[in-house]
């Protein structure tokens, strides 16, 4: 099965600041990676995501990228605010499979 | 419109006892999902359902684990002899369609603890 790995598991930033979050992947099939945040007592909610088709997809402060031949994508979130603060999570899956394959998580801090 | 809705919220229940978990999916969803989330982990995904059926159970970790949902929108998870090691967070999701556009929307989750 996909096995996902998520790095750094935690990231303290300056506000203003970016920040950077990397996944790797382990099974060629997938091609649809979408990013969770979660907020604490709350569900995962997605923020971005992005299909093999395209190599970067940018929405307003945040943006993923990803390089099948490496198996990685990365989230970047420019601009960090104090509600940013969270725990990020990169997920994986392939075209017409239901189960995400999450990582570990990174908490996120964004310092005032 | 409302969210998918979990209840309860917490749950204590002690080693060994019956429980069960309701989720409400986002009305009209066909596609609903249970995962549990372990403390500082990412969701594992336990069974999928498409409309009335279970299309993949394979992420139950064993038989105490149950799940159904007689009319295609209300699910029931069940858990029966639980044991500490249930204790978790499960998190129920739907989306309106499987696949490539699967879009996930997650309910706040039951906090389940075993003592």
């Amino acid at each position: 099965g996909e096995n996902v790995e998520q790095h750094p598991s935690t990231l303290s930033v300056q506000e203003g600041d970016s920040a950077v979050i990397k996944c790797t992947y382990s099974d060629s099939a997938s091609n649809y990676f979408p990013w969770y945040k979660q907020e604490l007592g709350k569900g995962p909610q997605l923020i971005i995501d992005i299909r093999s088709n395209v190599g970067e997809k940018k929405d307003q402060r945040i943006a993923v990228t990803l390089n099948k031949t490496a198996k990685h994508f990365s989230l970047h979130i420019t601009e960090t605010q104090p509600e940013d603060s969270a725990v990020y999570f990169c997920a994986a899956t392939a075209s017409g499979d239901y189960k995400l394959s999450f990582g570990a998580g990174t908490t996120v801090t964004v310092r005032a | 419109g409302a969210g998918v809705s979990q209840t309860p919220s917490n749950k204590v229940t002690e080693k060994g006892k019956y429980v069960e978990l309701r989720c409400d999916p986002i009305s009209g969803h066909t596609a609903l999902y249970w995962y549990r989330q372990s403390l500082g982990q990412g969701p594992e995904f336990l069974i999928y359902f498409q409309g009335t059926g279970a299309a993949d159970d394979s992420g139950l970790p064993n038989d105490r684990f149950f799940a159904v949902r007689p009319e295609g929108s209300v699910s029931t998870l069940k858990i029966q002899r639980t044991e500490r090691g249930d204790s978790a967070v499960y998190l129920c999701a739907s989306s309106s369609n499987t696949g490539f556009e699967m879009g996930l929307h997650f309910g706040n989750g039951t906090r389940l603890t075993v003592t």
